[in-house]
């Protein structure tokens, strides 16, 4: 099926830098979300973006949705031990039935102390 | 809320048995929805519901699958002779109807078919 393309598969940063996750697609879609996943357990809503060119923050968190509606990126600044995991951005149409996420594969984030 | 709980967290069985996964959304939540994850990939839709209506099936979902949701609260996933390749991460998700873009995924239910 249809997944959205995360690359590198791998990023490797040292403690209290930031990082730049970016995500595009074919196709458009109308919300954006970002999760994160730990080893075993299932992904962690971290932010939704529901319009295009929107700039939203959580904490250490930002992520924007591309004016294109075909991209977004998520930032985390100042990255500390706890941020070690897997990022997986989703697309959603969101129209009449079909609300469900389309994902990308993940970038495994590892942070050096 | 307690969150999207899932039972059990690890099943696994024999090729050729059938096997059982249940979700309990967070209540009051009338969206639910069955992923299957497998190494290395992002989550992929089998298939979901809004209250006890199933709306939607992904092609992923064989005629060895089936999933309900009786009264709309908790749902179950089958798998019927499961096979090698069935085993994966399968992880169910809920959102309210106000907020259908923001899904709350649970722990998910790791199956291993030998």
């Amino acid at each position: 099926g249809q997944q959205l393309n995360q690359s590198p598969q791998s990023m490797f940063i040292q403690e209290g830098e930031d990082v730049s996750m970016n995500c595009t697609s074919s196709s458009i879609f109308n919300t954006w979300l970002w999760y994160k996943q730990d080893p075993g357990e299932g992904p962690v809503l971290l932010i939704a973006l529901y319009k295009a060119g929107e700039l939203t923050s959580n904490g250490r968190l930002t992520a924007q949705f591309g004016i294109t509606r075909k991209d977004s990126f998520l930032n985390i600044s100042a990255s500390i031990p706890s941020d070690v995991g897997i990022y997986f951005c989703a697309g959603q149409l969101n129209t009449g039935a079909n609300s469900k996420l389309t994902f990308g594969k993940g970038i495994t984030l590892s942070v050096r102390p | 809320d307690t969150g999207v709980s899932q039972d059990p967290r690890h099943k696994i069985t024999k090729r050729g048995q059938n096997v059982t996964f249940r979700c309990d959304p967070i209540s009051e939540h009338n969206r639910l929805y069955w992923y299957r994850q497998t190494l290395g990939q992002g989550p992929e839709f089998l298939t979901y519901f809004q209250n006890e209506a199933q709306l939607e099936k992904s092609r992923l979902l064989s005629d060895r699958f089936s999933a309900e949701r009786p009264k709309g609260s908790f749902s179950t996933l089958e798998i019927q002779r499961t096979e090698q390749g069935d085993s994966a991460m399968y992880l169910c998700a809920s959102s309210s109807g106000l907020a259908t873009y923001e899904q709350y995924f649970g722990p998910g239910t790791r199956l291993t078919v030998t």
